[in-house]
């Protein structure tokens, strides 16, 4: 158990919903970073907040946004669904944004039906 | 466009063998290279950070090594277990203190008994 800890494990949507996943940050850590992991395609980095502020943009869609709270937890919203944002989204954190080993957590996966 | 490349995709060994992989990363604007360990329907565990030509690390009977000259890091497994079964991952760190990874698409190594 890392100690980054994601919410819901499963999510099953139609295309155009919207959905909210959550992330909680191991405690003490300050940097979150959003990840996508798609059929056939390696962890591909979406986004970074670090003590609450935008840090680095990834490969990240327009209809995706993010946010870090002032308790350091995310939300990684995604709006406007297509089949193809179905996926692995994985939440990780580490305690400062430099090259500090990131903590995984368990992962949301989402099918859009 | 920046990319990781691992080799070879897959592995399979008999226990007690010994393997290693590979990972190739871009030579200029280096920072950090980051070997995880994901089993299946788990979170990718983190196994080694290293930032320093040269640097060797060892954790139990994983260890690897960085050539940051020639972009490459090689991940040994002496005497593999079955439960060593995963795929092991590089992500190349070209941010600094962004800390976003650029991830390979990994080896899966199987070690049968």
């Amino acid at each position: 158990d890392s100690g980054v800890t994601q919410t819901p494990k499963h999510l099953i949507t139609a295309t155009g919903q919207r959905v909210t996943l959550r992330c909680s940050p191991r405690s003490g850590d300050l940097s979150v970073y959003w990840y996508q992991q798609s059929l056939d395609q390696g962890l591909q980095f979406l986004i970074q907040y670090y003590n609450g502020e935008e840090r680095a943009k990834g490969n990240i869609l327009e209809r995706f946004s993010a946010q870090q709270f002032p308790d350091l937890h995310s939300e990684l919203n995604l709006s406007s669904l297509e089949l193809g944002d179905s996926a692995l989204y994985f939440c990780a954190s580490s305690v400062e944004a430099g090259v500090e080993t990131q903590y995984f957590g368990p992962g949301t996966r989402l099918l859009v039906l | 466009i920046l990319n990781v490349e691992q080799s070879p995709q897959s592995l399979h060994v008999q226990e007690g063998d010994s393997t290693n992989f590979t990972c190739s990363f871009p030579s200029s604007n280096f920072y950090a290279l980051h070997w995880y360990r994901w089993e299946t329907a788990k979170s990718p565990e983190a196994l080694f950070v290293m930032t320093l030509n040269g640097d060797e690390k060892k954790k139990g009977r994983i260890s690897a090594t960085l050539n940051t000259k020639e972009g490459y890091s090689y991940l040994y497994i002496k005497g593999s277990q079955p439960e060593d079964s995963a795929t092991y991952l590089c992500a190349f760190n070209y941010g600094g203190s962004q800390g976003n990874l650029i991830f390979g698409k990994g080896t899966k190594l199987s070690v049968k008994p």
